[in-house]
């Protein structure tokens, strides 16, 4: 089946450590995005990839850091910078092609750091 | 710049009710238009989309169409059941940038 994986479901962490979100697919996509949804909230983009080793900022870029280094994966690692890390994060992929712009999303990792 | 609006929620129906989710966007020309819907603890599945102008996206008995003249792409569904209960997102594309802007999302409860 083809589809975005990320995991763990569930993650906790103690407030200082960094922690990295997995986020795999294998639609053979070329761009790959990460979102933050606070309780409640809309969705705001934190990066995202258009194709392999290369990607920008979102609008809420600090204290997170990424890698694309193959195209199948997208890792999030959250930094001890990040002030709020508390969140459900999701990602998602698109063709990436011109006109196909539809984003299909993975199940999400709700992160709890105490 | 690029921005939508959705319908405040939380939005609450009886079932067989006929639902609105009022979507208005800004955007640099024509984008393609997106919703997208949310259950609980799950990630976002598409639900519908429109291309161009004037464009009906159509699924699950959900209903959209592009007005380019009122900048506009609101959801109906003539009949909701109890299984509609989620939460509904508008996002029309950034042109040129392949993002999509998110509105904050409406929160629908059907009661049986």
């Amino acid at each position: 089946d083809g589809g975005i994986t990320q995991s763990p479901k569930y993650l906790f962490r103690k407030e200082g450590q960094n922690v990295t979100l997995s986020c795999e697919q294998n639609l053979n996509h070329d761009a790959m995005y990460w979102y933050r949804q606070d309780p409640g909230q809309g969705l705001r983009l934190i990066y995202y990839s258009q194709i392999v080793n290369d990607f920008q900022k979102g609008d809420i870029a600090e204290g997170y850091s990424v890698s694309r280094e193959k195209k199948e994966s997208f890792p999030l690692t959250v930094t001890s910078a990040q002030k709020n890390p508390t969140a459900f994060y999701l990602c998602a992929s698109s063709p990436g092609l011109a006109g196909s712009y539809e984003q299909y999303f993975g199940p999400g990792t709700r992160l709890t750091v105490t | 710049g690029n921005s939508v609006t959705q319908m405040e929620g939380p939005v609450t129906l009886s079932e067989e009710a006929f639902l609105t989710i009022n979507c208005t966007y800004t955007a640099t020309g024509y984008p393609s238009l997106f919703w997208y819907v949310q259950y609980p603890g799950e990630g976002l599945q598409l639900l519908l989309k429109a291309t161009k102008a004037d464009d009906k996206g159509s699924n699950k008995g959900f209903e959209a169409t592009y007005r380019k003249e009122t900048t506009s792409f609101h959801l109906e569904k003539g009949s909701v059941q109890v299984s509609d209960s989620a939460v509904y997102f508008c996002a029309p594309v950034i042109q040129g940038a392949q993002k999509l802007v998110f509105g904050q999302g409406t929160r629908l409860t059907i009661n049986p």
